[in-house]
């Protein structure tokens, strides 16, 4: 299959971990967020969201933090395991435009 | 499969082909993207619709690609005479109007131009 992110940073955990994948956006204006979890030869799969007016949010195992001070994402994902080993995208969105910019993916690589 | 679908999952075409993809939405989604995404990349918007309107295009979208939503429904994306730097993975993703902005997408069609 196809291979995904090849010359992405890539952050090695073992299972059980938590792990932390961060994002710098780009553009102030940007309201609302998502992350995006891709598997080689998949289309990417949301994971969980969040809008400017949050600063964090909470999903089954995995948490965004929104810093927008800073203009900073990050995505906690808990007790990691090997299927959660893909390629991480942030994506942001401004309201009124229907474009999602995505940043650089983060690759996860999960070893048992 | 209640998902995004798109066909083919893969393309191998020669330079100056004309090649046509397929995406059909999840159903009742009103709104349909195409996005395109070279290996070590994030997707890029290429185009949108709300219903069968194209509302906006990227300027990665240069004239030998044109998009179609003509019952609101399915989407089609062409590219003609074919180049090398087109290939890549085209992404569709569609979303609700109503939702705010959560786009579910496929699984891509792998576009390679020999």
């Amino acid at each position: 299959g196809e291979s995904v992110g090849l010359h992405l940073p890539t952050l090695s955990v073992q299972e059980g971990d938590n792990s932390i994948i961060n994002c710098a956006y780009s553009n102030s204006a940007s309201d609302y967020f998502i992350w995006y979890k891709q598997e080689s030869g998949k289309g990417p799969q949301f994971i969980i969201d969040i809008r400017s007016n949050m600063d964090k949010r909470q999903g089954q195992r995995v948490t965004v933090l929104l810093n927008k001070t800073v203009k900073h994402l990050s995505l906690q994902i808990a007790a990691t395991q090997p299927g959660d080993s893909a390629v991480y995208f942030c994506a942001e969105n401004r309201w009124g435009f229907q474009k999602l910019v995505f940043g650089t993916g983060t690759r996860l690589l999960v070893s048992p | 499969d209640t998902g995004v679908s798109q066909d083919p999952r893969h393309k191998i075409t020669k330079r100056g082909q004309n090649v046509t993809f397929r995406c059909d939405p999840i159903s009742e989604h009103n709104r349909l993207y195409w996005y395109r995404q070279t290996l070590g990349q994030g997707p890029e918007f290429l185009t949108y619709f709300q219903n069968e309107a194209q509302l906006e295009k990227s300027r990665l979208l240069s004239d030998r690609f044109s998009a179609e939503r003509p019952k609101g429904s399915f989407s089609t994306l062409e590219i003609q005479r074919t180049e090398q730097g087109d290939s890549a993975m085209y992404l569709c993703a569609s979303s609700l109007l109503s939702q705010g902005g959560e786009q579910y997408f496929g699984p891509g069609t792998r576009l390679t131009v020999t």
